[in-house]
């Protein structure tokens, strides 16, 4: 069975700080995706960003990137120059290459402090 | 981009109605559809999996005369809490997967419907 395990129910950031978000997941599959959801006080739910676990390079969008480490079925997100609008829940998901089900991690609340 | 419209985005219902949730894929089609429910301050956790023109796919443990799913478009899915109960007030989340021509939309999810059950 696939899990996702995110430790860290709460974490806050000073604006313009970095902070990184953990997630661990296993599987025994070799072909997945990896994902990060942003979910604000909207409860609209907004992909971050997205890791192939082919790709040995780590994905990267703007002010955010990952750190992939397939070995030790670790993804975690680095969110720089942290905004007041990067505040919500942020959600580590994984699914399946062949496969529709996303399977979700239990969420980590971040804080921006200004 | 692809946007999938989810409709109503609040509902409060007496114990013992009906409640009908649509979630329509605006520019692509939908070959698939997700029904999430999500419990305050807790994950997504998959309800259902639908493809258009066939029964829907209940996870275990989800009731499906009390949950029923209909997919009868490309673009449209509908999930209604039959006999609704306080303890299915929740947050209702539908995602998309679909394609549009050659273009690969991925999964989008919807913003969502609180429900409240009185």
């Amino acid at each position: 069975a696939q899990t996702v395990t995110q430790s860290q129910p709460e974490m806050s950031v000073q604006e313009a700080e970095t902070v990184t978000l953990s997630c661990t997941y296993d599987t025994s599959e070799s072909d997945y995706y990896l994902f990060w959801y942003k979910q604000p006080p909207s409860r609209q739910m907004i992909l971050v960003i997205r890791q192939e676990a082919y790709k040995q390079q780590n994905a990267t969008e703007n002010r955010f990137s990952v750190n992939f480490q397939k070995a030790a079925k670790s993804f975690s997100l680095k969110i720089s120059d942290s905004q007041l609008g990067d505040a919500a829940m942020y959600f580590c998901a994984y699914r399946r290459g062949t496969g529709n089900q996303f399977y979700f991690g239990t969420g980590t609340s971040l804080t921006v402090i200004p | 981009g692809a946007v999938v419209s989810q409709h109503p985005s609040r509902v409060i219902c007496k114990s013992g109605t009906s409640v009908k949730i649509e979630c329509r894929s605006l520019d692509f089609q939908a070959t698939t559809m997700f029904w999430y429910r999500q419990f305050p301050k807790q994950s997504l956790m998959l309800m259902a999996t639908s493809n258009e023109g066939s029964k829907a796919t209940y996870e275990q443990g989800v009731e499906k005369d009390k949950f029923l799913i209909n997919h009868a478009s490309l673009t449209l899915s509908t999930l209604t809490v039959t006999s609704a109960h306080p303890e299915d007030s929740s947050f209702y989340i539908c995602s998309a997967r679909g394609t549009r021509g050659a273009s690969d939309y991925g999964y989008t999810f919807g913003s969502g419907t609180r429900l409240t059950v009185v």
